[in-house]
């Protein structure tokens, strides 16, 4: 059983187009991160959202955590080549420890 | 900007043979752990480690796996007797809070012979 799925597990699209990625589940987390990985190394940061209806930005990129903190979307305005990678998102539940339970991935391909 | 590191990048063994994984968390954290990914699969979480003892563990993380700290730098994770199916990228990973952003190490890619 997945705990966090997310959605679509593939993406390609042009150069210059927006996208959103999903990340839903049916159990609330105390945290959720957005990481990227790329093929062969650690996933690394892209930022953390811990309070509900949270959005955050990163140059290009939108998150937003849901009211219920059930779920999070990525949204990428103008992609370019660059942002081709592996995106996953990773949550941590309250009082049940402090693992990170990680999303199966999206996996996008910006082509130019 | 302080990183996770990991060594080696790359270990080849035997099956049946026992192998270290190590890690030098962030050094003011105090939560550290251990994933793995097997090729083509989703990071699990193996275990976590807090004050000198395990804090949580997985279903993974049976009696062939155990960690240690032993000193003040490095986090090691040991396979007593690999599998085939231990084969995959370990990340090791730290954090300041018991709920804080975890950050990686690059990994180190297990292949079990």
């Amino acid at each position: 059983t997945q705990l966090l799925e997310q959605s679509p597990q593939f993406l390609s699209i042009q150069e210059g187009e927006n996208l959103t990625v999903y990340c839903n589940s049916s159990s609330v987390f105390s945290s959720l991160q957005w990481y990227r990985q790329e093929p062969g190394e650690g996933p690394v940061l892209l930022v953390t959202v811990v309070t509900g209806g949270e959005v955050k930005k990163l140059k290009r990129l939108t998150f937003q955590f849901g009211d219920a903190r059930k779920d999070s979307s990525l949204h990428i305005t103008a992609a370019q080549p660059g942002d081709t990678g592996l995106y996953l998102c990773a949550g941590a539940r309250r009082y049940t420890g402090n693992q990170f339970y990680f999303g199966t991935g999206t996996s996008l391909t910006v082509i130019p | 900007e302080p990183e996770v590191t990991q060594t080696p990048s790359h270990q080849v063994t035997q099956m049946g043979q026992e192998v270290i994984l190590r890690c030098v968390p962030i050094s003011n954290h105090l939560y550290f752990y251990w994933y793995r990914q097997i090729l083509g699969q989703k990071v699990e979480f193996l275990v976590s480690f807090y004050n000198n003892e395990i804090s949580e563990k997985s279903e993974i993380f049976d009696d062939q796996f155990s960690v240690e700290r032993p000193d003040g730098s490095n986090f090691t994770l040991k396979i007593r007797s690999t599998k085939l199916e231990d084969s995959a990228m370990y990340f090791c990973a730290s954090s300041g809070g018991q709920e804080g952003t975890q950050y990686f190490g690059p990994g180190t890619r297990l292949l079990v012979l």
